[in-house]
């Protein structure tokens, strides 16, 4: 079968550091991909990782461990705005997104 | 600025009615997906497209029908509403070939079924 977990819930302090875990077991894997979604939004992209190894952009960064079928979202400096819930999703075999059901961050001051 | 729209934004609807949903791109983009979004659940696939007249089921299709008559459009057909499509519904589009490439969403259409 194909899973995806992610912790459901997570909190964390303005200015701190985050780190959001996703495992998974697809069948294939094409890529994994991380967005944001706050209340009532839409997803929208934040990285994507096909090779091992840490991607950095800006504030956040995405690593990926194929062999482990592990990733995570670090998020760091942390600023009020970032409380969303975060989306982990894998591209398999047929190319096709599969969806975990999103950590939802709480950033408190 | 190209863009994806979905209309409407808001939806009330009586059980066994059709809705059509619709999604429109100006990306040019050659891949549309349709989702659905509920609590305690990952986004989930419903329907597809890779190109014009192509369409392909998803996760969790039945009841749902889609068509492709041009690149800019996937509008979804809910033939016969029912209170288990109660959701929010999302459209991506994304450039590459046969799915690939990073999906971009639309702003979501949220559906109530009575």
């Amino acid at each position: 079968g194909q899973n995806i977990d992610q912790p459901t819930e997570m909190t964390a302090t303005e200015g701190a550091i985050v780190q959001i875990n996703c495992t998974y077991q697809t069948s294939g894997f094409n890529g994994l991909f991380w967005y944001q979604q706050h209340a009532g939004e839409a997803p929208t992209f934040l990285s994507y990782n096909v090779l091992d190894g840490l991607e950095e952009k800006g504030r956040f960064s995405s690593f990926l461990s194929r062999s482990k079928g592990y990733s995570y979202l670090l998020l760091k400096e942390l600023q009020m705005k970032d409380s969303a819930s975060y989306l982990c999703a894998v591209r398999g075999a047929t190319n096709k997104l599969i969806f975990g059901t999103g950590t939802l961050l709480a950033v408190q001051p | 600025d190209a863009e994806i729209t979905q209309s409407p934004r808001h939806k009330i609807t009586e059980t066994g009615r059709q809705v059509t949903l619709a999604c429109h791109q100006t990306w040019n983009h050659n891949n549309m997906f349709w989702y659905r979004q509920d609590l305690g659940h990952g986004l989930r696939l419903i329907h597809y497209s890779y190109g014009v007249q192509d369409t392909n089921k998803g996760e969790v299709s039945d009841g749902y029908s889609v068509s492709r008559s041009n690149t800019e459009d996937l509008p979804l057909t809910l033939e016969s509403a029912a209170s288990s499509q109660t959701s929010v519904y999302f459209c991506a589009s994304s450039e590459s070939s046969s799915g690939a490439g990073t999906q971009y969403f639309g702003p979501g259409t949220r559906l109530l079924v009575l």
